[in-house]
Parts: C-alpha cells; structure tokens; sequence
C-alpha cells in the first residue's frame, strides 16, 4: 500500500531564508505532483514530476524527485511572505488512476 | 474561462438526508475525481473515473455514490449522510484517462451533517 509523508508538517520561517520540504513515499512510483493551498482556497498545481532526475522550477520554489530513493523534495529560495500557504505533494500508484497525498505542510513566512 | 464548478459551495444538513454535491468541467477532461479534505490528513480520494460510465472506487468510498453519465458532470451523492461525512470536498478533473498530467481542482463544498 502506497503512504506518503511529508516532513514537516509546520514550518515558521524569515523572510529571506532557504528551506526544504520533504516528501517521502513508500512503494515505487514515477509520478509526483506538488500542490498548494491558501486558507479557505482550493488546491493549485505548483509542479508535475514524472521521471526520475526531474527537477522544475518557478520563481522562488524548486522541485526535485528521486525515485531511487522515493523522496521528492520542495526548496524555497529566499522565501518571502507571499509563499505562506500549505503545500501538499501527491504521489500516483502503479494503476496512474489515483493519487495518494501528504497530509501537507502548512508554511508561515514571517517579515 | 476554463474551470471546475461545484454547487452547493456550503451545505449544513442533517443526518439522513439525502444530497448531492455537484461537479461539472468545461475542459473537455477525460477524468474526473472527488476528494475529501480533513484536518490532518491531507485528501483522501473517494471515487474517481475515468470516462463517461467508468467509476472506481478510491480509498474511502463508504457511504457515497457516483455516477459518469456526460463527459462534463461527476455528481456526488450522500444517501444517508452521517455526521462523519462532514467535511471539505474537492472535485477535481485532468485532460487524459489516467493521471499523467495536472489535476484542475473545483472550489470545494464544505458540508456540515448534523
């Protein structure tokens, strides 16, 4: 059975700081996907991942995906306040027909 | 303007009473999908489908129903709702069968069960 986890699950940062979020998986899969959502908003595609070594990025956010490892990563550059929000990462199973999410990470950017 | 539309957007019922959430797309999208949404756990999918009469059960479907009559709509129905039902749901649509590429997300219905 596919789990996904997400490390961590809150995350309070400055202005101008570099962090990574985790996004670890349990059984082999090449597709991931990372969303985001804002309070009391729906859920925005940030990026898709579909092979092993791939890597997309937009503006202060870049993401990776290691199926060797079955770990995924979201790296926010010199985060300002404007990227506070919950990011979801959500992995398909071996059908392609469902996708199994993290339970999010909930990220506050100070001033 | 292409998008995924649920109605009602907010729903306070009652145990029992019967409803339906529904969803529509106008992206032409070969599948379709609902989630729920709780604190803490992220989206958990309850059925999705992958083209017009073709309905799957994802991983928590106890309790709803669907069905894929037009290419466009994907209802939602709660026979007898129970107070374990409330919560935040998405539908949500992507262009292909299977999940190959972005999924678009509708606005979300939050239902309350009394």
């Amino acid at each position: 059975e596919l789990k996904v986890e997400q490390n961590p699950l809150f995350l309070s940062m400055q202005e101008g700081k570099n962090y990574t979020i985790y996004c670890n998986y349990s059984t082999t899969s090449d597709r991931l996907y990372w969303y985001r959502q804002d309070p009391g908003k729906s859920l925005e595609s940030l990026f898709v991942l579909l092979s092993n070594g791939a890597v997309k990025q937009e503006g202060r956010l870049m993401a990776s995906l290691d199926t060797k490892a079955r770990l995924s990563t979201l790296h926010i550059t010199a985060a300002v306040h404007d990227l506070s929000a919950t990011y979801f990462c959500a992995v398909a199973t071996d059908s392609n027909y469902q996708l199994i999410w993290g339970a999010g990470t909930k990220l506050i950017i100070k001033p | 303007e292409a998008q995924v539309t649920q109605n009602p957007r907010y729903l306070i019922t009652v145990t029992g009473k019967k409803l339906t959430v529904t969803c529509s797309q106008n992206m032409n999208h070969e599948y379709m999908s609902w989630y729920r949404q709780d604190p803490g756990l992220g989206l958990r999918q309850i059925y999705y489908s992958m083209n017009v009469e073709v309905t799957d059960k994802g991983d928590v479907p106890e309790g709803y129903k669907v069905s894929r009559k037009e290419k466009r709509n994907f209802p939602l129905i709660l026979e007898s709702p129970s107070p374990n039902q409330t919560s935040l749901y998405f539908c949500a649509s992507s262009l292909h069968r299977a999940i190959t590429d972005t999924q678009y997300f509708g606005p979300g219905t939050r239902l309350t069960v009394l």
